[in-house]
């Protein structure tokens, strides 16, 4: 996972303030996907992306969660009005082009919502 | 839809022993199945993987075949280590559209000197 930075790694939130999570993705990938690690869980897959377009979003709540990756610049992962239940570790992976079938992971940011 | 279960843990072994995690699947198609490794509060590493059926992955002395008859890669070592310690997560890649991973739910390990 050399390479794939995210931050900031650690994020304490009070119930109902927005928290923003970055990804910025080895140098050459310009694929992002997102996946989010409950408590004992394995990670569940929310989004990818690619530069400027969400490709697939089929993980995502319907509600408060927003993911981009614009043209310059990190992936975002952006949660309003969080709740407990938000609280998880999220992590990103990218992929160099056309090699879809392996992903490379960031250390994680770890979210806690108080 | 495709799915991954893992053994159930945790598993807490001898130093030297020998390992094996079992990991079943389900899956349209034909996916690339992976082993990874997640070492306390860090991200998930690529241990092994296998694109195809009867492919063997391996590396750092763990082992795991691609099993298409039983829809199972289980992952084996010989002899484990103390710094072997760490939650193994077995994984397919889906074959069509945006080919994301499929986690099981992981198995904690821990090596006991």
């Amino acid at each position: 996972n050399a390479g794939v930075m995210q931050n900031p790694r650690h994020l304490v939130r009070r119930r109902g303030q927005e928290a923003r999570l970055r990804c910025s993705p080895m140098k050459g990938h310009s694929h992002v996907y997102w996946y989010r690690q409950l408590p004992e869980e394995g990670l569940k897959f929310m989004v990818y992306l690619q530069k400027e377009n969400i490709i697939d979003e089929s993980g995502m709540p319907k509600e408060r969660f927003s993911a981009e990756f614009p043209k310059e610049g990190p992936s975002i992962l952006r949660i309003q009005q969080v709740v407990r239940g938000d609280s998880a570790a999220y992590f990103c992976a990218t992929h160099p082009p056309g090699v879809y079938n392996e992903q490379f992971f960031g250390p994680g940011t770890r979210l806690t919502v108080l | 839809g495709n799915s991954v279960t893992q053994m159930e843990g945790p598993v807490t072994l001898s130093e030297e022993a020998f390992l094996t995690i079992n990991c079943t699947y389900t899956a349209t198609g034909y996916p690339s199945l992976f082993w990874y490794v997640q070492y306390p509060g860090e991200g998930l590493q690529l241990l092994l993987k296998a694109t195809k059926a009867d492919d063997k992955g391996s590396n750092k002395g763990f082992e795991a075949t691609y099993r298409k008859e039983t829809t199972s890669f289980h992952l084996e070592k010989g002899s484990v280590q103390v710094s072997d310690s760490a939650v193994y997560f077995c994984a397919l890649s889906e074959v069509q559209g945006a080919q994301k991973l499929v986690f099981g739910q992981g198995t904690r390990l821990t090596i006991n000197p």
